[in-house]
């Protein structure tokens, strides 16, 4: 089974302050692991994925295999980064659960002035 | 290029009722997904399609029927809308090229009331 965990609903942090949001999975296989943001009242969007390894709005995120987790970081929080985030976790392609794409239940951060 | 769009946006339906959410991509995309998000829940998936004339079941199945009409059509069925069914839905298709990172696209949802 695939599971992802985000352990915090709610993140409040000062502006200019240090961000991290946590997301730790469980799968069998190799996975693929991505964050996406919600802003309010828009639609899901990619913010980073791991394979790409790229840096997003000043976020970075890396896959540690051994802790199995894909925690989020930013160093300076603007208050524009105010929004619910996701974690989410698929298999590898050519791997039987590639096709399946499972979220973690969201971190809603809010950056304070 | 309109992405995923989603009809209706907004739905209220009584217990017993019955109704199907539209989904459609126009990027091409085999894959497609209908999501339910709830307050403390997050996305939980309902059902996926890997190709036209595909579907398997997700997290949370009961309930739902879904039907891929071709590549660019995957509907959400509710035959007897429940209470519980009220959420937000949302619809994805996803793009399997590598260089683009198996990124998924979502549509705008639907809100769904059940009295």
């Amino acid at each position: 089974a695939q599971r992802v965990t985000q352990p915090e609903k709610l993140l409040s942090v000062f502006k200019g302050a240090p961000v991290e949001l946590k997301c730790n999975y469980s799968y069998s296989g190799s996975p693929e692991l991505f964050w996406y943001v919600q802003y309010s009242r828009q639609r899901l969007q990619l913010l980073l994925r791991h394979i790409s390894r790229e840096s997003i709005k000043g976020f970075t995120a890396d896959l540690n295999k051994g802790e199995t987790s894909f925690h989020l970081k930013k160093p300076f929080a603007q208050e524009e980064d105010s929004a619910m985030y996701y974690c989410a976790l698929s298999g590898l392609p050519n791997s039987g659960g590639y096709q399946k794409v499972t979220f973690g239940t969201g971190t809603k951060l809010q950056v304070i002035p | 290029n309109a992405g995923v769009t989603q009809t209706p946006k907004f739905q209220v339906l009584k217990t017993g009722q019955s109704m199907t959410l539209q989904c459609a991509q126009d990027m091409n995309h085999n894959s497609m997904y209908w999501y339910r998000q709830d307050p403390g829940m997050g996305l939980r998936l309902i059902y996926y399609s890997a190709s036209e004339g595909t579907t398997d079941k997700g997290e949370v199945p009961n309930g739902y029927n879904v039907s891929r009409l071709n590549k660019r059509e995957f509907s959400l069925r509710l035959e007897s809308a429940a209470p519980s069914q009220t959420s937000v839905y949302f619809c994805a298709s996803r793009d399997m090229n590598r260089d683009r990172g198996y990124e998924q696209y979502f549509g705008p949802g639907t809100r769904l009331t059940v009295t």
